[in-house]
């Protein structure tokens, strides 16, 4: 079993429906969670992160955590155009600045 | 207010040949990861430096080496390139040796012929 888990899609959703991209974890002693970003060609962007279970919200993005099911979750609402791009899970695993990451969810977002 | 810098942007090398990729962390960020990341995959662990100290190395062989430097900067030296190496390698700073929130680069996109 892979560390961290990501479909890789591509996930299609219309202009201003909801994404949801989703990422299991193995390790049970895991307490934070991040979420990047990245487009065609460019490096990894931080948008997300979360330490507790529930959810988190920053303006059309909300991470949600469960801890019991080992998931965690990225809901992006009123998708845009612009936010066609893979989107990385990224779990600190061993030293606490090594981030495992999964293999990227590319989403796209159709006119 | 700079974010991390990373020179060059992109390098062509070919098989045996060897690299250094440069990188200069957020200011005040004293701890700076090195990842590899080939078409298609998330980004891998290479090194992690704080206060000019390896504190981890991923599963990477000996012919990948890092150092850091008084201001924080980092050098990744790759020996003995193949063509397996081909990659966009990223840096990421974060502030302390344990501190989880990393911020990356832009990256250097290295072809080897």
């Amino acid at each position: 079993q892979k560390e961290v888990e990501q479909n890789s899609g591509p996930l299609s959703v219309p202009e201003g429906a909801i994404a949801s991209l989703n990422c299991t974890y193995s390790d049970r002693g895991s307490q934070s969670f991040f979420w990047y970003r990245q487009y065609s060609g460019k490096s990894p962007e931080l948008i997300m992160f979360i330490y507790s279970n529930g959810d988190k919200e920053d303006g059309r993005f909300t991470a949600q955590l469960n801890k019991a099911s080992q998931y965690v979750s990225l809901l992006i609402r009123d998708s845009q155009p612009s936010d066609s791009a893979t989107y990385l899970c990224a779990v600190p695993t061993g030293t606490a600045s090594k981030l495992t990451f999964g293999t990227g969810t590319r989403l796209q977002v159709t006119l | 207010d700079a974010g991390v810098t990373q020179s060059p942007t992109h390098l062509i090398k070919t098989r045996g040949q060897q690299v250094t990729l440069r990188c200069s962390p957020i200011s005040g960020h004293k701890s700076v990861s090195w990842y590899q990341q080939v078409l298609g995959q998330g980004p891998q662990f290479i090194f992690q430096y704080y206060e000019k100290e390896e504190r981890g190395r991923g599963n990477f062989p000996d012919r990948f080496s890092a150092r850091q430097f008084p201001n924080y900067s980092s050098e990744l030296n790759v020996n003995a390139l193949l063509l397996g190496d081909s990659a966009l390698y990223l840096c990421a700073s974060s502030l302390g040796p344990r501190q989880e929130t990393q911020y990356f680069g832009p990256g250097t996109r290295l072809l080897v012929l």
